[in-house]
């Protein structure tokens, strides 16, 4: 079940970076952070994973906090193909994902 | 990169029909899952498959099934069809370890008239 809590919706401006932040106060200690990303009528792809550190990757970077009870997702330079719904997931040693509501993000021209 | 092939990609059944919808991962992925998304809504986890055995179980309905062949494709069996299964239904595999990524595929749409 949905274990984390993110804003409905966000907006930035083009080749601006973004911030998407996530809460996660229930995490475990054994719970990857994964984000995903949905275009309209397309299946899910994955962002970046990770454990406690941040991490770094040609899409994104992930920020995790200190206590690991949240997270942000930074998009350095947001183009127009990054419009999409961001869904922060936690997942622990189980397969399956339990998405939650996401955030929508606008990139504006 | 070969993807995850779902066919079909749309499908239109009546009420109280059967549907069958198949999963191909991507090659050498060994477990397979699948999502019920309906429209607006977020995608619902609803089973998955570690090398032919089921693996973990979601909030799939009773009138539906599924099995994991030994090629690794998927089959969804639904049947008794409601107009509310009226989803898009996507599969995703991976690699059986602890944290790797699912990849998903682009869906199948149904439609339950």
């Amino acid at each position: 079940d949905a274990k984390t809590t993110q804003p409905n919706s966000m907006e930035s401006n083009e080749e601006e970076p973004v911030h998407l932040p996530c809460n996660h106060s229930t995490i475990s200690g054994t719970d990857y952070i994964h984000w995903y990303r949905q275009l309209p009528s397309q299946g899910p792809e994955y962002v970046i994973h990770g454990l406690t550190s941040n991490v770094n990757n040609r899409m994104a970077s992930l920020a995790i906090a200190e206590d690991r009870k949240s997270s942000t997702l930074i998009l350095h330079r947001a183009t127009l193909r990054d419009a999409a719904v961001y869904y922060c997931i936690l997942r622990d040693t189980g397969n399956q994902f339990y998405f939650g509501t996401g955030t929508s993000l606008t990139v504006i021209p | 990169a070969a993807g995850v092939i779902q066919s079909p990609r749309h499908l239109i059944k009546e009420k109280r029909e059967t549907a069958t919808l198949k999963c191909y991962p991507i090659p050498r992925h060994d477990t397979v899952y699948w999502y019920q998304q309906g429209p607006g809504q977020d995608p619902q986890f609803l089973i998955s498959f570690y090398e032919k055995m089921q693996s973990d179980k979601g909030s799939i309905p009773d009138r539906f099934s599924a099995q994991q062949f030994s090629d690794y494709h998927s089959e969804l069996n639904m049947s008794s069809l409601e107009l509310g299964d009226s989803a898009l239904y996507f599969c995703a595999s991976s690699l059986a370890s602890a944290v790797t990524e699912q990849y998903f595929g682009p869906g199948t749409r149904l439609t339950v008239t």
